[in-house]
């Protein structure tokens, strides 16, 4: 079946460690996005990438780090400089064309102690 | 200004009510629209693109007004199964730098009772 896969499905870190979220896709998109979501709150841009080797900061990149050197993969690191690094973390991907919609994988809750 | 900008609500209606989400847009050069459903501690699910001439998907219904920049939907025949937040997302400029960026509202909660 094709799909986002997104791993672990909780992570619990103290804080000042660095972490790194997993995003792997197997449905052949080009475009991988990040997104954090908060409690009662919407979902917000950390990052996203069009194409292998290449990505763009969205509105809430400080503290995060990405790399997307396979098609496939889109892993996140939440460094120690995020202040605020505890939240629900969504990894989507999409089609590139106007009409193509996201596509999340399951999400990851981070917990920063 | 916000970049997508929805009414938080809470809506509470009860069943079989028609209620109906407006979501604004600030950058009048988007051309991706879509509604999303996300049912509490899960991923967002697609509910349906917004079509420039509208569309349809059973009760539920979706309109684009460029001249307002606001998208709508309108559910009819609500079902206890229809709570849920609601998020639209807008791209950014076609065929600039952030076509690709997908920005989300920040939701709109729907409860549904008997």
């Amino acid at each position: 079946d094709g799909g986002i896969t997104q791993s672990p499905k909780y992570l619990f870190r103290k804080e000042g460690q660095n972490v790194t979220l997993s995003c792997e896709q197997n449905l052949n998109h080009d475009a991988m996005y990040w997104y954090r979501q908060d409690p009662g709150q919407g979902l917000r841009l950390i990052y996203y990438s069009q194409i292998v080797n290449d990505f763009q900061k969205g509105d809430i990149a400080e503290g995060y780090s990405v790399s997307r050197e396979k098609k496939e993969s889109f892993p996140l690191t939440v460094t120690s400089a995020q202040k605020n690094p505890t939240a629900f973390y969504l990894c989507a991907s999409r089609q590139i064309g106007t009409l193509s919609p996201l596509h999340f994988g399951n999400g990851t809750r981070l917990t920063v102690t | 200004r916000k970049e997508v900008e929805q009414d938080p609500g809470p809506f509470n209606v009860p069943e079989g009510a028609t209620v109906a989400f407006n979501c604004t847009y600030s950058n009048s050069a988007s051309q991706s629209f879509f509604w999303y459903r996300q049912d509490c501690r899960k991923e967002p699910k697609l509910l349906m693109s917004v079509y420039s001439s509208g569309n349809e998907d059973g009760r539920f219904t979706a309109q684009l007004n460029r001249a307002s920049q606001y998208i709508s939907l309108l559910i009819r025949d609500s079902k206890l199964s229809d709570s849920a937040t609601y998020l639209c997302v807008v791209n950014g400029n076609a065929g600039g730098t952030s076509y690709g960026k997908l920005t989300f509202g920040q939701g709109t909660i729907l409860t549904v009772h008997p």
